[in-house]
């Protein structure tokens, strides 16, 4: 079946550092991917989609200059947070969708635990 | 999208039909019903969608009510490995809006 990787799965940054998050689909092209934000015992939280060749689309209230993603290739979305402080500590997770076959269904990455410290 | 209401948790004894509710009366025609799960520290896994018919594959069956303001997925033979939060939303474009879902905990 389709697969969405995310690296890294774990990641421990010093707070006003940057981190770069990336999101592969392996065996399918995916013009959209969307990446979601998840704080503990909370609901997956959309932030942004994000379109191959042209700018990503952000959910209201969340800062397009802090979450800055790049969507260069149709098998790879970069999540890049910056100036990373405590508060943005999250886990973080990319889907994408394949056109094939008619199939209707999104993918997910495993996510990626990001702690500030 | 269309909003959903979910109960906030269920358990189901190993073995047994697990049936998850879901409320989603502001469905419009166009609007398709996932389900989705998330074990602990992972990505969301699909398990099923529909439209208006009922569906079943190899993981789940899901049955949408004629008028489509509800739906139930039921894992016909709940394992340990089935707990975790089910997600029902309901969407017309790619995009998901996860809700706070059901934790469904399987017992032995």
């Amino acid at each position: 079946g389709a697969v969405v990787s995310q690296h890294p799965s774990w990641v421990i940054c010093k707070s006003g550092t940057s981190v770069k998050i990336e999101c592969r689909s392996l065996d399918f092209q995916a013009t959209t991917m969307f990446w979601y934000r998840q704080f503990p015992k909370q609901s997956l939280m959309l932030m942004a989609t994000s379109n191959e060749g042209s700018k990503a689309t952000y959910e209201q209230g969340v800062e397009k200059d802090k979450f800055l993603i790049n969507h260069a290739s149709l098998t790879l979305s970069t999540l890049t947070v910056t100036s990373a402080h405590p508060e943005d500590s999250s886990f973080y997770i990319c889907s994408a969708r394949t056109p094939d076959r008619g199939r209707n269904e999104a993918f997910f990455g495993q996510g990626t635990r990001l702690t500030v410290v | 999208d269309a909003k959903t209401t979910q109960p906030t948790s269920m358990d189901c004894a190993e073995g047994r039909a697990a049936n998850l509710p879901c409320n989603h009366s502001t469905i419009s025609g166009n609007e398709y019903v996932y389900w989705y799960r998330q074990i602990h520290s992972q990505g969301p896994q699909y398990i099923i969608h529909g439209l208006k018919n009922n569906e079943t594959n190899e993981m789940a069956s899901l049955i949408i009510t004629e008028d489509r303001k509800s739906s139930t997925l039921i894992l016909p033979h709940a394992t340990l490995r089935d707990t975790a939060v089910y997600y029902c939303i309901v969407s017309k474009t790619d995009k998901l809006i996860f809700g706070t879902g059901t934790r469904l905990q399987v017992f032995p």
